[in-house]
Order: C-alpha cells, then sequence, then structure tokens
C-alpha cells in the first residue's frame, strides 16, 4: 500500500531558527515528491517538485532532499518567519498513476514564535 | 494565491442534506480535481474531471457526484449528508491531466454537518 509519513506531527520554533522537517515514503513505483505550504484554512500552495534524478531543489529560504534509494525527503527551513506557522504536505506521485496516483502526508504542524 | 476560487467560503448543514460546492479553475486549466481534507488529515482524492469527463475516483460513495463544464468551472455535490463529511473541501485545478501537471490548489470550502 502506498504511504507517506511525516515527522514530526508537530514542530513549535523560535522566530529565526532553522529546522527540517522530514517525509518517508513507500510509494512505488516512484514518480515525483512534491512540498506544499498549507496555511490554516487555505489551500496548499506548491513549495518544491523533485523527480527521481533530484536529489535538491530550493526555493528561497526552504530546501527540499530527496534520496530515492532510501525513499526519504526533507524540507529544511532557514531563518525562520512568523509567516512560516503553517501546515507542510509531503506529496509524492505514483508512477504510472492516474488522477488517483498522488499520496499525500498527514503534514507537519509548524508553528513560528516570536 | 492562486487563481482558484471556490464557493461558498463556509457552510454549515444538518445531516441528510444535499450540499453543492462550486470551483472556478485557472484560466488555461481543463482539469479539476476534488479532495477532502479532515481536520488534522491530508487531503484524500475524491474524483478528476477532465474536459466535462470523470477521469479518475478516489474510495467514495456514489452520493459522491460531481461535474464540470465547458468554461471548466466545476461542481461538487454530496447528498444525505452525515456528520464525518464535516471537513474542508479542497478544488485544484491543473493545466493538462498528465502527471507532471501541478495542481492548484482553491482556498477550500469548510462545510459543518450537524
Amino acid at each position: 500500500k502506498n504511504q507517506v509519513e511525516q515527522s514530526p506531527q508537530s514542530l513549535i520554533i523560535l522566530e529565526g531558527k532553522n529546522c527540517t522537517l522530514q517525509c518517508n515514503y513507500t510509494v512505488s513505483p516512484f514518480s515525483n515528491l512534491r512540498w506544499y505550504k498549507q496555511d490554516t484554512g487555505r489551500g496548499p500552495v506548491s513549495l518544491t517538485i523533485m523527480t527521481f534524478s533530484e536529489n535538491t531543489k530550493s526555493n528561497g529560504r526552504y530546501t527540499a532532499t530527496l534520496d530515492a534509494d532510501t525513499k526519504q525527503s526533507s524540507l529544511h527551513i532557514t531563518a525562520s518567519q512568523l509567516s512560516d506557522s503553517a501546515s507542510y504536505i509531503c506529496v509524492v506521485r505514483f508512477r504510472g498513476g492516474g488522477a488517483d496516483g498522488l499520496t499525500f502526508g498527514k503534514g507537519t504542524h509548524l508553528i513560528i514564535q516570536p | 494565491e492562486t487563481g482558484v476560487t471556490q464557493s461558498p467560503t463556509h457552510l454549515i448543514k444538518t445531516r441528510g442534506q444535499q450540499v453543492t460546492l462550486r470551483c472556478s479553475s485557472q484560466s488555461g486549466h481543463n482539469t479539476v480535481s476534488w479532495y477532502q481534507q479532515a481536520l488534522g488529515q491530508g487531503p484524500q482524492f475524491i474524483f478528476q474531471y477532465y474536459r466535462e469527463e470523470e477521469n479518475g475516483r478516489g474510495n467514495f460513495p456514489p452520493r459522491f457526484s460531481g461535474l464540470q463544464f465547458p468554461n471548466y468551472s466545476s461542481e461538487l455535490n454530496v447528498n444525505a449528508l452525515e456528520l464525518d463529511d464535516s471537513a474542508l473541501y479542497l478544488c485544484a485545478s491543473s493545466f493538462d491531466k498528465g502527471s507532471y501537471n501541478e495542481q492548484f490548489f482553491g482556498p477550500g470550502t469548510r462545510l459543518t454537518v450537524l
């Protein structure tokens, strides 16, 4: 069964600090992996996308890594800001899958404190 | 903010009632997917519409139905509402149905069933 597990479930850090969120998946065969940011009560917004051949991708203060061998990804946030408070969702696409080919993690709820 | 809009923003219904949720896709997009997101969970795929035809369906009962209009906007209908239907309903549009096309999410409709 295709699954995406994220850790930690929730995280509280001080403004200006760095943090790393984890994503482990069992989706096979793998197509791509996205990280989304979801503000409370809003729709998810894509931060990065990585395919099998990519092992790192950055978007401003967000850097995602992918190890396709161990089926692990991480999202590193540098110099956190209050606006980074949100849920971060890891989404993996199943290669050859159709409309239902996405598997969503439950997300990590990140709170940035001043 | 993406160009995907949803209405209404919030909705309160009672068990047994019927509800219609609406989604306007981003300009140039012909594919719309609907997701149900319970509190603290990742989105669950309901179904996808591509050029007015259903293009895949998740594990949801037939009382969840939908349609897509010639302008590619879409509706999600839920009959015989149950308490467990309370959730954030997300609509996502994409340029095409292909697996590499990014989905752009709307802000969601928060449905509460009493």
